[in-house]
């Protein structure tokens, strides 16, 4: 089976502080993806990466960064934790080259409340 | 990504079918039809998918009527456990749209003993 693995399920920060939220999974996977959950709001995609040091943009890129310097890690910085960005944030994955059919694999989360 | 319309909500009872609808009124050709699901305080798991015929796996079957406007996702003997929030979602064939995967509300279905 596929193991998405976020390395929090909960983390408390203050505003303004640096976050990194990271992701690692063990399929060799070329796609990797970031969401945030919200009430309401659905998934909503923040950015991607279709393989080592490759980003794009996803639905709501303001006010994170990523990185993707190994092809197992993927990870999510927040520059500088706001309010608005307390949430559930979501990891996935999926190969590529099987077809653009394949389905995503997620992570359990990673609970961000910032103060 | 063609807009998908689910109940917010169902209950079910335990060991007989689960049938969830969806509509997807506005899907073009070269979108597929997915389900995930997500038990609370777990990220979504991949159910099934389809684009044209129905399918069927070791979950769930997916019915996808003829004009592909609608599907339903059938748990032929819903447990305790299949008590979640289900997703429906159509998803582009094309590479770089495809990605953007939209989940909007879904169905919360609980499963009663």
């Amino acid at each position: 089976d596929v193991k998405v693995t976020q390395s929090s399920r909960y983390l408390v920060k203050r505003t303004g502080e640096k976050v990194f939220l990271e992701c690692v999974q063990d399929m060799d996977h070329e796609n990797m993806f970031w969401y945030r959950q919200d009430p309401g709001l659905g998934l909503r995609l923040i950015y991607f990466s279709y393989d080592v040091k490759m980003k794009e943009k996803g639905d709501i890129p303001e006010g994170y960064s990523v990185s993707r310097e190994k092809k197992e890690r993927f990870s999510l910085i927040l520059e500088s934790a706001s309010t608005n960005q307390t949430s559930m944030y979501l990891c996935a994955s999926r190969p590529a080259g099987s077809g653009d059919n394949s389905p995503l694999h997620f992570g359990n989360g990673t609970r961000l409340t910032v103060t | 990504d063609a807009k998908t319309t689910q109940p917010t909500s169902m209950d079910c009872a335990e060991g007989r079918a689960a049938n969830l609808p969806c509509n997807h009124s506005t899907i073009s050709g070269n979108e597929y039809v997915y389900w995930y699901r997500q038990i609370h305080s777990q990220g979504p798991q991949y159910i099934i998918h389809g684009l044209k015929n129905n399918e069927t796996n070791e979950m769930a079957s997916l019915i996808i009527t003829e004009d592909r406007k609608s599907s339903t996702l059938i748990l032929p003997h819903a447990t305790l456990r299949d008590t979640a929030v289900y997703y429906c979602i159509v998803r582009s064939k094309i590479k770089a749209a495809g990605n953007k995967l939209t989940f909007g509300g879904g169905t919360r279905v609980l499963v009663k003993p």
